[in-house]
């Protein structure tokens, strides 16, 4: 079945360093999301990538959606101790969506 | 509108006991999802529905079951609760044709002893 896989699993950082999370699915995505959950916290929804290539920025962060949309990458400029948490991407075909492990972020201010 | 609500917050139950995990949301949304989570751990659906009255299964439905009689609603049953089955349980729902964010509800945090 449909797999999505994320790296890295966890990541420490010091306040002011950028940090990078990676999703790759083993198969093509019709789109991909990614989420962030705060510490003892839901899900929440971030951003959406649809097309093939496609870039966003929120602010200090920037989504990548790979030109064959099997792969996807989050990028967080300048982290801050408020980005503190574990980053998802989601991967939807069909009805269902797949999410990765995670990627949980640590930042030592 | 209160978005997606779950109850209880918290569980322990015995092993072999039954319950049900409400989710419910206001949202008019047709697409529901139920999710678990074990520590440390990403989301694994367990079932889900595109409507009033259609449900099916995720990627781990043994032991669970569900039932979507109105829109609104989408409850979760553990029959004979396993230790396996404790974890973080989160409710989600989604608009349209399911390619959309999803909300997620606060979760039943469920402990099998």
């Amino acid at each position: 079945g449909q797999q999505v896989m994320q790296i890295p699993q966890y990541q420490h950082v010091q306040e002011g360093e950028d940090f990078t999370t990676y999703c790759n699915s083993s198969t093509t995505l019709s789109n991909i999301q990614w989420y962030k959950q705060r510490p003892g916290g839901h899900p929440v929804f971030l951003i959406q990538l649809v097309k093939s290539g496609e870039v966003k920025k929120q602010k200090r962060l920037t989504f990548q959606f790979g030109e064959a949309k099997k792969n996807s990458s989050l990028h967080i400029t300048a982290t801050q101790t408020t980005d503190v948490g574990t980053y998802f991407c989601a991967g939807t075909g069909g009805f269902k969506t797949i999410f990765g492990a995670g990627t949980r972020l640590f930042v030592k201010a | 509108n209160a978005g997606v609500t779950q109850t209880p917050k918290f569980r322990i139950l015995k092993i072999g006991q039954s319950m049900t995990l409400q989710c419910a949301q206001d949202m008019n949304h047709n697409y529901m999802y139920w999710y678990r989570q074990d520590p440390g751990m990403g989301l694994k659906l367990i079932y889900y529905s595109v409507g009033a009255g259609i449900t099916d299964k995720g990627e781990v439905p043994n032991g669970y079951n569900v039932s979507r009689s109105t829109t609104e609603d989408f409850p979760l049953r553990l029959e004979l609760a396993a230790p396996s089955q404790t974890s973080v349980y989160f409710c989600a729902s989604t608009t349209g044709t399911g390619y959309n964010e999803q909300f997620f509800g606060p979760g039943t945090r469920l402990t099998v002893l």
